[in-house]
């Protein structure tokens, strides 16, 4: 089947501890990039990546690490996670830069800072 | 930069009344545009897309919607909604190389 697949879905963990959350495709996407999701805010982008090796920033990048050395996988590092980053993550992937054909999201990741 | 406006955080009808989300897009160059669902506690799921040709695009669920490029406008309806059509909604606009912009999501309330 295709999908995106994060892990892990909930997690909670004290301010200051590094973490990293992972997202797989299976779909041969070039194209892959991380959300946060907050009430009233909608979606906003972290960081994305248009191939291996290329990754940039998005609208909110701070406190937040990224890398893309396989194809197939995007993690999200949190290397000193604060309260203010509590929120529901996403993890989105497509098949090509112009995003045509939308995004496919993996199912989220609800982090708490405590 | 390219901005979503959805007009509305919350749409509260009922049982098979019909719908319509709003959305507004700016931006300087031509644009991909999407609805997304999302049902509780999931992710989000394409409903439908517009990216070129017929202004009128059908998706799943009997959800249609209009590409206005005069107005800028990208509008979501449904004839008739049912109670499991509770969800979020998210219009989304590409600028066709690579960021997807949300707004900021509409609250369809779908009640008997």
């Amino acid at each position: 089947e295709a999908q995106v697949t994060q892990n892990p879905r909930y997690l909670i963990t004290v301010t200051g501890k590094k973490l990293t959350v992972t997202c797989s495709q299976n779909m041969n996407h070039e194209y892959m990039s991380w959300y946060r999701q907050d009430p009233g805010l909608g979606l906003r982008q972290i960081y994305y990546s248009m191939n291996v090796e290329v990754t940039d920033k998005g609208d909110v990048p701070e406190g937040y690490k990224v890398s893309r050395k396989e194809k197939r996988n995007f993690p999200l590092i949190l290397e000193s996670p604060s309260p203010n980053q509590t929120s529901l993550y996403f993890c989105a992937s497509s098949l090509s830069v112009g995003a045509s054909g939308g995004y496919t999201f993996g199912s989220g990741t609800r982090l708490t800072v405590v | 930069a390219q901005s979503v406006t959805q007009l509305d955080s919350q749409v509260p009808v009922f049982e098979e009344a019909p719908v319509e989300l709003r959305c507004n897009y700016s931006s300087s160059v031509s644009v991909y545009l999407f609805w997304y669902v999302q049902y509780p506690n999931q992710g989000l799921q394409l409903l439908l897309k517009y990216l070129s040709g017929s202004t009128l695009v059908k998706g799943i669920n009997g959800f249609e919607a209009e590409f206005n490029k005069s107005q800028t406008s990208f509008h979501l309806r449904k004839p008739s909604v049912h109670i499991s059509d509770t969800a979020e909604y998210f219009c989304a606009v590409s600028d066709r190389i690579g960021t997807l912009t949300f707004g900021k999501g509409t609250m369809l309330l779908v009640s008997p």
